[in-house]
């Protein structure tokens, strides 16, 4: 069954670094978002990204983060320089074309800035 | 703008209970939808159902059952003779649909269930 997949699973990085989590989507959805969760809060949109360009962003996703699909399958969440507050899970998750499509979601990057 | 409230935050029951998890939403579309997710220790993101907003009929799959009522806003979900491995964190979500509908979630803060043997 196909699943998205997301590399590292954990990033330790020191306040100011940058960081880039990859996601690998699944390979024929077309939509591909960015969540994240603050330890034991909820799951909050920050990104989605269709037809090469983000759709739409979340107040969260400020001038320090930034998307990309380099290629055909891997999707990327680039945080430039880091902050404490930046420490949380962070989900990708894809859907195919129709706006009742379900997002499955890759099973996290747990990054921890120190 | 969409919310969803799940205002139980821990629920805890000795296995065999039934027990349900309630969600509340609002939104202002006419088609929307509506998730469960489940998040057990390990911390990922488990998808367990969807329902459209056009289709109110409840559904059963095995211990898991959901009622939909558009009337009260409500998707609610019953676990029947829970067990041990329904230990997780469960959310809620919600999207708005319609053509060119980016559909982002937007997920209750989730109701952690603890089932004891």
């Amino acid at each position: 069954e196909p699943e998205v997949t997301q590399t590292p699973s954990h990033q330790v990085t020191q306040m100011g670094q940058e960081v880039i989590l990859r996601c690998v989507p699944i390979s024929n959805h077309l939509y591909f978002y960015w969540y994240r969760q603050i330890l034991g809060q909820k799951v909050e949109f920050l990104v989605s990204f269709y037809n090469n360009e983000i759709s739409e962003k979340s107040e969260i996703f400020d001038d320090q983060f930034s998307v990309e699909r380099p290629d055909g399958s891997n999707f990327t969440l680039k945080i430039r320089s880091t902050k404490l507050e930046d420490s949380a899970m962070y989900f990708c998750a894809s859907r195919g074309l129709i706006a009742s499509d379900t997002q499955y979601f890759g099973p996290g990057t747990r990054l921890t800035v120190l | 703008a969409q919310k969803v409230t799940q205002a139980q935050t821990e629920i805890s029951v000795v296995e065999k209970e039934d027990v349900t998890l309630d969600c509340v939403y609002e939104t202002r579309d006419t088609t929307y939808y509506l998730f469960w997710y489940k998040q057990p220790p390990s911390g990922e993101l488990v998808f367990l159902i969807r329902r459209n907003s056009f289709d109110e009929q409840n559904e059963i799959s095995g211990r898991y059952s959901w009622n939909f009522q558009k009337s009260t806003s409500s998707f609610n979900f019953t676990i029947t003779a829970s067990q041990v491995v329904d230990s997780a964190v469960y959310f809620c979500a919600l999207s708005e649909g319609g053509a060119g509908a980016n559909s982002k979630l937007t997920f209750g803060k989730g109701i952690t269930l603890s089932v004891r043997p």
